[in-house]
């Protein structure tokens, strides 16, 4: 079955700090991986996606993340966290043989403590 | 950029009720997608639409019907409301014949309370 786990809920980081955020996907073709963040009161925004080549993607606002196929891991991070950065994130997965579906994991809530 | 809009951002309705919630992309995609949100749950997928007029169940159907007459709107209704469907609603949009390989983008959501 296709699903994507999110095993944090919330993390709280300190600013300045690094950041690792933790995403497992299950997908029986070449998974599509996306990281969205949703800030208070908006929608969600595409930070990154992975389709093909190079493992580690680069997105917006300094984030990376890097796809590991052996783990079945596409781990979102930041080497130093801003207090804007606090918001919900979420990992997802799709591809070419889901049809229409996108897989949202159920998000980890980051806390940035000054 | 893409927009999509949705025309709420906060709707208070009653139980038994008939709602409407509205949605519009700007950009000529050929996917529409309407979210519930729910905590600790992420998202869940009520409804698509890959088509002027043709529409597919999502995961969680019961309750809601959608209506896509025009290529950029995408309506999601709440046939007679519960409190149950008191949730935060999102609309999403994307491209592409398999919409599963393309980011979608989300408009700002309309939280719905039930009373």
């Amino acid at each position: 079955a296709q699903s994507v786990t999110q095993p944090d809920i919330h993390i709280t980081v300190s600013e300045g700090a690094s950041l690792e955020l933790r995403c497992n996907y299950s997908y029986g073709a070449t998974p599509y991986l996306f990281w969205y963040v949703q800030s208070p009161g908006q929608g969600l925004q595409l930070l990154l996606k992975y389709f093909s080549g190079d493992t580690l993607v680069q997105g917006i606002k300094g984030f990376e993340a890097e796809f590991k196929r052996s783990q079945s891991s596409f781990n979102l991070r930041k080497p130093s966290v801003h207090w804007s950065d606090a918001a919900e994130y979420f990992c997802a997965v799709g591809g070419n043989t889901g049809g229409f579906k996108t897989i949202f994991g159920a998000g980890t809530r980051l806390f940035v403590k000054a | 950029d893409v927009k999509v809009t949705q025309s709420s951002r906060y709707l208070v309705k009653r139980t038994g009720e008939k709602v409407f919630l509205e949605c519009v992309q700007d950009m000529d995609h050929e996917n529409m997608f309407w979210y519930r949100q729910d905590p600790g749950l992420g998202l869940r997928l009520i409804y698509f639409s890959y088509d002027v007029k043709m529409k597919e169940k999502g995961d969680i159907p019961e309750g809601y019907s959608v209506s896509r007459e025009k290529k950029e709107r995408f309506s999601l209704i709440l046939e007679s409301a519960s409190t149950n469907q008191t949730s935060m609603y999102l609309c999403a949009s994307n491209r592409g014949a398999i919409g599963g390989n393309q980011p979608q983008h989300f408009g700002d959501g309309t939280r719905l309370s039930i009373l």
